[in-house]
């Protein structure tokens, strides 16, 4: 079946530099997709969304690039810090009245100082 | 700032047994989802629920999972009789509607659910 996946489990980087995580998804009826950060013990935590019609957002120290012809989102996060230390999945939302989430395998983020 | 609960934290039981999971959404918000997380992997969807009905389940909800909505705030998931392949982290969601805008899932902290 479809599904979304992420390129990389683990991702070490140093204390200020920037963050790229990537995701590939495959259900080219999503329309709606998402970032969500997860800590340790917690559940997932929304980080920036975007739709389809759109190619780039920005939020306060990310920034979420979809690509739909080779069906690819990536999550830019600048000066990372100690706190952005968590995994990271993505979610792709097909269309449809339910909305559910297709999330991908999680990208384990550590910073290192 | 508004959060959606969920109780308990850590539910132990043995196989066979009864368990319901409870949630408390968002106040305002319409659409509820029930995930689950098996250790180390990725979250999956079980059930979707909107005007006192599922309106989506996968094919992990099977005839042992039940949902409601009892009263105005709570939101429950219950297993019939549990299997140790039900061990995981459950995940309560909640949506304030299908505007645009407003189709953010906003989780809780999750139930433990171990089966001995």
């Amino acid at each position: 079946g479809e599904s979304v996946g992420l390129h990389l489990p683990t991702l070490s980087v140093q204390e200020g530099d920037n963050s790229i995580i990537n995701c590939a998804y495959s259900n080219s009826a999503s329309d709606y997709f998402i970032w969500y950060k997860q800590e340790s013990g917690k559940g997932p935590q929304f980080i920036i969304d975007i739709r389809s019609n759109m190619d780039k957002r920005q939020g306060q120290r990310v920034t979420v690039l979809l690509n739909k012809t080779v069906k690819h989102l990536s999550l830019q996060i600048a000066a990372t810090q100690p706190g952005d230390s968590a995994v990271y999945f993505c979610a792709e939302m097909p269309e449809g009245s339910a909305r559910q989430l297709t999330f991908g395998s999680g990208t384990q983020l550590t910073v290192l100082p | 700032e508004p959060e959606v609960t969920q109780t308990p934290s850590h539910q132990v039981t043995q196989m066979g047994q009864e368990v319901i999971l409870r949630c408390v959404p968002i106040s305002n918000h319409l659409y509820f989802y029930w995930y689950r997380q098996i250790l180390g992997q990725k979250v999956e969807f079980l059930v979707s629920f909107y005007n006192n009905e599922i309106s989506e389940k996968s094919e992990i909800f099977d005839d042992q999972f039940s949902v409601e909505r009892p009263d105005g705030s709570n939101f429950t998931l219950k297993i019939r009789s549990t299997k140790l392949e039900d061990s995981a982290m459950y995940f309560c969601a909640s949506r304030e509607s299908g505007r645009a805008g407003k189709n953010i899932q906003y989780f809780g902290a999750g139930t433990r659910l171990s089966v001995l």
